[in-house]
């Protein structure tokens, strides 16, 4: 099993480029979670989605949409990349809600 | 005020030291708590989880108080490989599929 996969690893943008942040999980939860992590931010959830089919915006949505391709994937897409947007991004996933896997994080920075 | 508020550190204890982390949260609905394990540079992994008053797993104790809003953790007998910064986590009100992270308290534990 590979748990939760991210990719890409790292990635630099430039203001106004647009990208997407793939997530895929192999361990058949229901429950998947976009979050970003700022130095003395902690982590903050962007999207989530409880499942297949449904999403919901979290604490910091702005400049970004996400899709449940399916129960394995979850993406992050943003359309018009800002430097505010310069942070590293993990994907988790979930059965139970309390016990979250994380997988190993996207790099970004934002030119 | 955060919803989460930790003592970001840095803790620099001697091995075999025992040290405590102390966190407060602010909504007095969250019904669960979570201690994470946050390597340098990787992702989060849940350490404890806390249901009823205090949880105790070798080495480390978690402790909860709801009247004052407090959680705590303690570990004894450091280790080298302890270090890493330790995220206190609590569900959002009532709902456990989304989690409050706080920042962390980073925790170095010298030879």
């Amino acid at each position: 099993n590979a748990g939760v996969t991210q990719t890409p690893k790292f990635q630099v943008l430039k203001t106004g480029q647009s990208m997407t942040l793939q997530c895929a999980q192999d361990m058949n939860h229901n429950s998947m979670y976009w979050y970003r992590q700022d130095p003395g931010m902690g982590l903050r959830l962007i999207y989530y989605s409880a499942s297949e089919g449904t999403t919901d915006k979290g604490e910091v949505p702005n400049g970004y949409n996400v899709s449940r391709l399916n129960k394995r994937e979850f993406s992050l897409r943003l359309e018009s990349a800002a430097p505010s947007q310069t942070s590293v991004y993990f994907c988790a996933s979930s059965d139970t809600g309390w016990k979250q896997f994380f997988g190993p994080g996207t790099r970004l920075t934002v030119l | 005020r955060k919803e989460v508020e930790q003592d970001p550190g840095p803790f620099n204890v001697p091995e075999g030291a025992t040290v405590a982390f102390n966190c407060t949260y602010s909504n007095s609905a969250s019904q669960s708590f979570f201690w994470y394990r946050q390597d340098c540079r990787k992702e989060p992994k849940l350490l404890m989880s806390l249901y009823s008053s205090g949880n105790e797993d070798g080495r480390f104790t978690a402790q909860l108080n709801r009247a004052s809003q407090y959680i705590s953790l303690l570990i004894r007998d450091s280790k080298l490989s302890d270090s890493a910064t330790y995220l206190c986590v609590v569900s959002y009100g009532g709902a456990t599929n989304k989690l409050i992270f706080g920042t962390g308290t980073l925790l170095a534990v010298q030879p």
